[in-house]
């Protein structure tokens, strides 16, 4: 099957910072989404993004489908943007997602 | 719009003993539903993929006697842990996408919690 990797694992912010986290994937896909999921668990859609580029506040993703890649930009870091960050991809014919391992973030003041 | 409820958010309970999870489209309908499982510090990995009105179709390596589906509705499907163990103890996720959405954009529940004794 295909295989999402992120990076980094684990990152460390302070306040105000800007980060770049990455979504690698082994085979094309239909369809992209980045989530947060909050230190309680709650998975929080923040893009689909199966090509190209969005916005969203401070927030922006990038999927250039032909490389096989996928970037989650964060501007202006906030405490409140600690959690893991994941990406999920479809591919074939069906809706079913598979997750990236997924990107661990902590923002400190 | 797209929210998804589950319920209970967390539950406790002896060692051969079912659960029951609900998953609720809230604004919208689903003709499909996901149960996902989560360990700690790890991804989220599908269990099932739940469809209204026809049987569920399971994962590899997902035991469908031990973890019952039914989608009765296009609102709601539930997970029962039948004979729960502690090795059974993890984060259930369910997610549903809304049938008038042509991306098949998944949205998540809040999650439950299962501790078994």
């Amino acid at each position: 099957g295909i295989q999402v990797e992120q990076s980094p694992p684990d990152l460390i912010l302070q306040e105000g910072a800007n980060s770049t986290l990455r979504c690698n994937f082994s085979d094309s896909v239909n369809n992209l989404q980045w989530f947060h999921q909050n230190p309680w668990g709650q998975l929080i859609n923040l893009f689909y993004i199966p090509s190209g580029t969005k916005q969203n506040g401070r927030l922006s993703a990038t999927t250039v489908a032909t490389e096989r890649y996928s970037l989650l930009y964060i501007s202006s870091s906030q405490t409140t943007d600690s959690g893991v960050y994941f990406c999920a991809v479809v591919t074939g014919g069906g809706n079913k997602l598979t997750f990236g391992t997924g990107t661990q973030l902590k923002v400190e003041l | 719009g797209a929210v998804v409820s589950q319920h209970p958010s967390r539950v406790i309970c002896k060692s051969g003993t079912s659960v029951k999870i609900e998953c609720r489209s809230l604004d919208f309908q689903a003709t499909t539903m996901f149960w996902y499982r989560q360990f700690p510090k790890q991804s989220l990995m599908l269990m099932a993929t739940s469809n209204e009105g026809s049987k569920a179709t399971y994962e590899q390596g997902v035991e469908k006697d031990k973890f019952l589906i039914n989608h009765a509705s296009l609102t709601l499907s539930t997970l029962t842990v039948t004979s729960a163990h502690p090795e059974d103890s993890s984060f259930y996720i369910c997610s549903a996408s809304n049938q008038d959405d042509n991306t098949d954009t998944q949205y998540f529940g809040p999650g439950t919690r299962l501790t078994v004794l």
